[in-house]
């Protein structure tokens, strides 16, 4: 059975640091890996999707990383900005139709 | 830009209503889906749905709960008599591709069964 983590649970940073966000699977049997965020009660908004045969995804200022044979990714955010304050999520999906999510990590970003 | 609609965007029900939650995909999607994000914990697969059918349903999606797309743009999600335990936020999806494609999720429903 699919199992997805996420490493730290809580973030927070000052302003203009990089940072990296961990998701780490225990089945490398994927088809596609989903960076999302989430706003306070709020839906969730695809930031990056990386194929099971790609290695990484960059949009702006994000940048994905997958390593299937270790169940892990990574997402870069270069130069936070407070905007950037969410809980950010991945999901991995598993078949055809399923998509299991991890439980997040809350980053703030302190001015 | 295309986006997945959700109404309403909060509901109020009495246990053992039943509640009507309505999604408009995305008009050149195919597939799509029903999660729920119990408040503080993570989001979980309910049911997927393609040709006018469920493909995958989770252990979650019992005889209380059904979807259907009755006029091709409107994806619905009834649950026939709530519980405490339903109180949940419920996103629907939509993708275009079943295998390899990108999942956009709506706004979302939150339901508050008192």
């Amino acid at each position: 059975k699919q199992e997805v983590t996420q490493i730290p649970a809580a973030l927070s940073v000052p302003e203009g640091e990089n940072l990296v966000l961990n998701c780490s699977f225990t089945d490398s049997a994927i088809y596609n890996l989903q960076w999302f965020r989430q706003d306070p009660g709020k839906g969730l908004t695809s930031l990056l999707l990386i194929q099971s045969s790609q290695r990484e995804q960059t949009s702006g200022r994000l940048n994905a990383s997958l390593d299937k044979s270790s169940g892990r990714s990574t997402l870069y955010i270069a130069a936070s900005q407070p905007g950037d304050s969410a809980t950010y999520l991945c999901a991995v999906k598993t078949s055809y139709d399923k998509v299991i999510f991890g439980p997040g990590t809350s980053l703030s970003v302190i001015p | 830009e295309p986006e997945v609609t959700q109404t309403p965007s909060h509901q109020v029900t009495q246990m053992g209503q039943e509640v009507i939650l309505r999604c408009v995909p995305i008009s050149n999607h195919l597939y799509f889906y029903w999660y729920r994000q119990i408040l503080g914990q993570k989001v979980e697969f309910l049911v997927s749905f393609y040709n006018n059918e469920i493909s995958e349903k989770s252990e979650i999606f019992d005889d209380q709960f059904s979807v259907e797309r009755p006029d091709g743009s409107n994806f619905t999600l009834k649950i026939r008599s709530t519980k405490l335990e339903d109180s949940a936020m419920y996103f629907c999806a939509s993708s275009r591709d079943k295998s390899f494609g990108e999942l956009f999720f709506g706004e979302g429903s939150r339901l508050t069964v008192l």
